[in-house]
């Protein structure tokens, strides 16, 4: 099946400071998620981005779907960005399965 | 909020008891699945269903069965639990596959096997 790979597997920032997340997959892909872990558990819907690049607030993601990876960029992170993020795709090989990364564990101090 | 519910949301069984865990959506979403979540091993799927009577493995099944006998309600039952079953449990539904779309995920079930 496809794999998944995440780096870095954890990271720690000072508040304020900017962040890039890699998540490269080994096959074609339909979809692909990023998600935020907080620290509750909850797992938050944070871009669907097959492909291109999309914005919300401080956070923003990039999806090169011919090179077989994404970004997602954290700028002034704040201590409410702590937790796990994810990436997580559909292969176009593989039906309608989600497969996950490992994650990066994000720790944002004050 | 995606209105999908899991049920219940903890709970201690004891090695060798059935335990059923209940999967509640209001969205109509055709896809529905169900993952476990342990350390170092991130999110890995254990079944999904893509209709009513219809369901399929994924990568770690053995152990679990599922039901599908509503578009609403999506079933995980341990027949019989063993403590490799302890986990965190997430349910997730999603609308259609041409194309495909975007995945929801409920609040998960903690589920301590004694």
């Amino acid at each position: 099946g496809i794999q998944v790979e995440q780096s870095p597997p954890d990271l720690i920032l000072q508040e304020g400071a900017n962040s890039t997340l890699r998540c490269n997959f080994s096959d074609s892909v339909n979809n692909l998620q990023w998600f935020h872990q907080n620290p509750w558990g909850q797992l938050i819907n944070l871009f669907y981005i097959p492909s291109g690049t999309k914005q919300n607030g401080r956070l923003s993601a990039t999806t090169v779907a011919t090179e077989r990876y994404s970004l997602l960029y954290i700028s002034s992170s704040q201590t409410t960005d702590s937790g796990v993020y994810f990436c997580a795709v559909v292969s176009r090989n593989a039906g309608n399965m989600l497969t996950f990364g490992g994650g990066t564990r994000l720790m944002v101090k004050p | 909020d995606a209105g999908i519910t899991q049920s219940p949301r903890h709970k201690v069984t004891e090695t060798g008891t059935p335990v059923t865990l209940r999967c509640h959506q209001t969205e109509n979403h055709r896809y529905m699945y169900w993952y476990r979540q342990d350390p170092g091993h991130g999110l890995r799927l254990i079944h999904y269903s893509y209709g009513v009577k219809d369901t399929d493995k994924g990568e770690v099944s053995d152990g679990y069965s599922v039901s599908r006998s509503k578009t609403e309600d999506f079933l995980l039952t341990l027949e019989s639990a063993t403590s490799s079953q302890t986990s965190v449990y997430f349910c997730a539904i999603k609308w259609d596959t041409l194309g495909d779309t975007e995945a929801f995920f409920g609040q998960g079930t903690r589920l301590t096997v004694v």
